[in-house]
């Protein structure tokens, strides 16, 4: 298994461009996000979603949509980017059951600058 | 973020141990976790602990659980150089968010020769 693979790596906008960030995983996981890291803080979730079909709002949504029309992958797109969004991209996964959630995988990320 | 609370730095001779701690205000967490993230890297899970747990230890890591005062610890035997890091403290899942976990700013530790 590759896990969760996210592209680009790397990635500088400008001001008022749009981008998409790829994130597709291939351990069957139900349930998958999207987290953004600034610098010296922790994660803020962004977006997430419990299914093929179904997404809805994290913490920190504004700017951002997202799609989920597999199982495997959970688009993030940015449609008119701001230097606010810098920042660096985690997608993650995890298997949802009845009661039981196993643990999220994460993906290695996606430094993006806009200037 | 701001419900999980991690000291910034933390500066260890190589050998020694390492203790960092995490203080989080969710009673209703079912799981804690410790995630190493090593420079322009993504997040590794490095162990979670249960909350009707008090203790787990695997190999060099011992992860302590006091739920009445919300206080988790890390602690890292015999650190290495290769244990530089930093270390995020995460609680969840949360079922209102997705069962997405809530981080801590994570703590830099820094081994020294």
């Amino acid at each position: 298994n590759a896990g969760v693979t996210q592209t680009p790596k790397f990635r500088i906008l400008k001001i008022g461009q749009s981008m998409t960030l790829q994130c597709t995983q291939d351990m069957n996981h139900n349930y998958m996000y999207w987290y953004r890291q600034d610098p010296g803080m922790g994660l803020k979730l962004i977006y997430y979603s419990v299914g093929a079909g179904i997404t809805d709002k994290g913490e920190v949504p504004n700017g951002y949509n997202v799609s989920r029309s597999t199982t495997e992958d959970f688009p993030l797109r940015l449609e008119l980017a701001a230097p606010s969004q810098t920042s660096v991209y985690f997608c993650a996964s995890s298997y949802r059951q009845g009661t039981r959630t196993d643990t999220q995988y994460f993906g290695p990320g996606t430094r993006l600058t806009v200037l | 973020g701001e419900d999980v609370e991690q000291s910034l730095f933390l500066s260890v001779r190589e050998g020694d141990s390492s203790v960092i701690n995490c203080t989080y205000t969710d009673s209703s967490s079912t799981y804690l976790y410790w995630y190493k993230q090593e420079p322009g890297a993504g997040l590794q899970l490095l162990t979670y602990i249960f909350s009707n747990m008090d203790m787990k230890q695997d190999q060099r890591l011992t992860v302590l659980l006091n739920k009445k005062d919300k206080h988790l610890s890390l602690r890292i035997a015999d650190t290495q150089t290769g244990d530089s890091a930093i270390y995020f403290c995460a609680e969840g899942p949360r079922s209102s968010s997705g069962y997405a976990l809530n981080f801590g700013k994570g703590t830099s530790l820094l081994v020294t020769p």
